[in-house]
């Protein structure tokens, strides 16, 4: 299994343009989620997803998009990048299988910078 | 709402030093607990986990026990490595899909 995977693993944009960040998984998990990392502040949760088909904002939502049109992919779409979104992101996910104890599984990360 | 507190690093350590990184949570409920690391470039992978008062975590000659009276998770290791040097996590999840609360984070460095 290769696991969660990333791409790209870095991205310079400048401020207004658009691009989207690719996530996938090889473990049939249904659920999967975004974060983003930022110095002293952990990891927030961007968008999560509970299956195909069905996705939920997470705690710092504005300026993202979502959609989960297959059990293994969930991409993520900065619209109108802005310097705020500078961050590193992280795409995570785990089965359903016991609930909100299992182990998520996270991906290697995107570093991005907005100019 | 529920949250997590860390210890602010950067820790430096001499290898073979003992090792410990506080983490407090508030939680409604009683959450599972969980200690991540990311070493350098990598994604964050779990350590250990405990789910309930009492119950203690180990993987890799690092521990930590689920302290409900003291709403506490510390993490403990008896002689660290320079392998060790990363950031550790600590968070909590209770209830919904969707509750993984991280704490800032802990840089260890270990020198030889």
């Amino acid at each position: 299994n290769a696991g969660v995977t990333q791409t790209p693993k870095f991205q310079v944009l400048k401020t207004g343009q658009s691009m989207t960040l690719q996530c996938a998984q090889d473990m049939n998990h249904e659920y999967m989620s975004w974060y983003r990392q930022d110095p002293g502040m952990g990891l927030r949760l961007i968008h999560y997803s509970v299956g195909a088909g069905i996705t939920d904002q997470g705690e710092v939502p504005n300026g993202y998009n979502v959609s989960r049109s297959t059990t293994e992919d969930f991409p993520l779409r900065l619209l109108s990048a802005a310097p705020s979104q500078t961050s590193v992101y992280f795409c995570a996910s785990r089965d359903f299988g016991q609930g909100y104890t299992d182990t998520q599984y996270f991906g290697p990360g995107t570093r991005l910078t907005v100019l | 709402g529920d949250s997590v507190t860390q210890m602010e690093g950067p820790v430096t350590l001499s290898e073979e030093a003992f090792l410990t990184i506080n983490c407090t949570y508030t939680a409604t409920g009683y959450p599972s607990l969980f200690w991540y690391v990311q070493y350098p470039g990598e994604g964050l992978q779990l350590l250990l986990k405990a789910t309930k008062a009492d119950d203690k975590g180990s993987n890799k000659g690092f521990e930590a026990t689920y302290r409900k009276e003291t709403t506490s998770f510390h993490l403990e290791k008896g002689s660290v490595q320079v392998s060790d040097s990363a950031v550790y996590f600590c968070a909590s999840v209770s209830g919904g899909y969707n509750k993984l609360i991280f704490g800032a984070g802990t840089r260890l460095a270990v020198h030889p």
